[in-house]
């Protein structure tokens, strides 16, 4: 079984520019899950969704952060413009129970904001 | 709102030893953990989980323990070997909301 794909693995940008990740659960999950690492932290909440729909994107700084699952398959999370403090890696994970089972993470995508 | 922590951010033991890192949680309405092992560059990985219905859950070589009295979490890794390497975090659920990861304990095997 292919595990959550997840793209760049790098990035880095000026700030005030914009960048986009992008992330593609595994098959049949239809919750997917974006979470900000900032180095020597743990994983915060993003946004998460069920299937398209939007369940809980109340830690997302919707000022300069969105997030799309058109199809209610794969993501894409944009900020646009990026500050020094949004340099962090970008999880994404995928469930097949919601929040009532097991995360499955992709590697990452580390962002450098300079 | 909810919050997880760690009593120890580091740990180094000999190769061999057994590892025991810990957890504390505040929210006692939460009911649903999971101890996850991040390497370096990579994503965390899931290692055990356990429902607030039991004290005690035992995998392949890790044991997770749970007192719900002191709301406190522990993870039990026997004969550490060099691969056990990494940060460990903690995670709480409660009833399905989304999870909280606590900041992580760095294990480092030492030869």
């Amino acid at each position: 079984e292919a595990g959550v794909a997840q793209s760049p693995r790098y990035k880095i940008i000026e700030k005030r520019q914009s960048v986009a990740f992008w992330c593609n659960p595994i098959s049949g999950h239809a919750t997917l899950y974006w979470y900000q690492q900032i180095l020597g932290q743990g994983p915060k909440l993003l946004i998460q969704f069920q299937n398209n729909g939007v369940v809980d994107d109340s830690q997302l700084p919707k000022d300069r952060f969105s997030a799309e699952r058109l199809k209610g398959v794969d993501s894409t999370l944009k900020i646009q413009p990026a500050k020094l403090e949004d340099s962090a890696v970008y999880l994404c994970a995928s469930s097949s129970r919601g929040s009532t089972g097991e995360l499955f993470f992709g590697e990452g995508s580390r962002l450098t904001v300079l | 709102g909810e919050s997880v922590g760690l009593h120890l951010p580091t740990l180094s033991v000999q190769e061999g030893d057994n590892s025991i890192i810990n957890c504390a949680y505040s929210n006692s309405a939460s009911d649903y953990f999971i101890w996850y092992k991040q390497e370096s560059g990579k994503g965390p990985q899931f290692i055990i989980d356990i429902r607030s219905n039991m004290d005690k859950r035992q995998g392949q070589r890790v044991t997770v323990l749970l007192n719900k009295t002191v709301k406190h979490l522990s993870l039990q890794i026997a004969a550490t070997q060099p691969g056990d390497s990494a940060v460990y975090f903690c995670a709480e659920n409660n009833y399905g909301q989304n999870f909280v990861f606590g900041p992580g304990t760095r294990l480092s095997v030492l030869p």
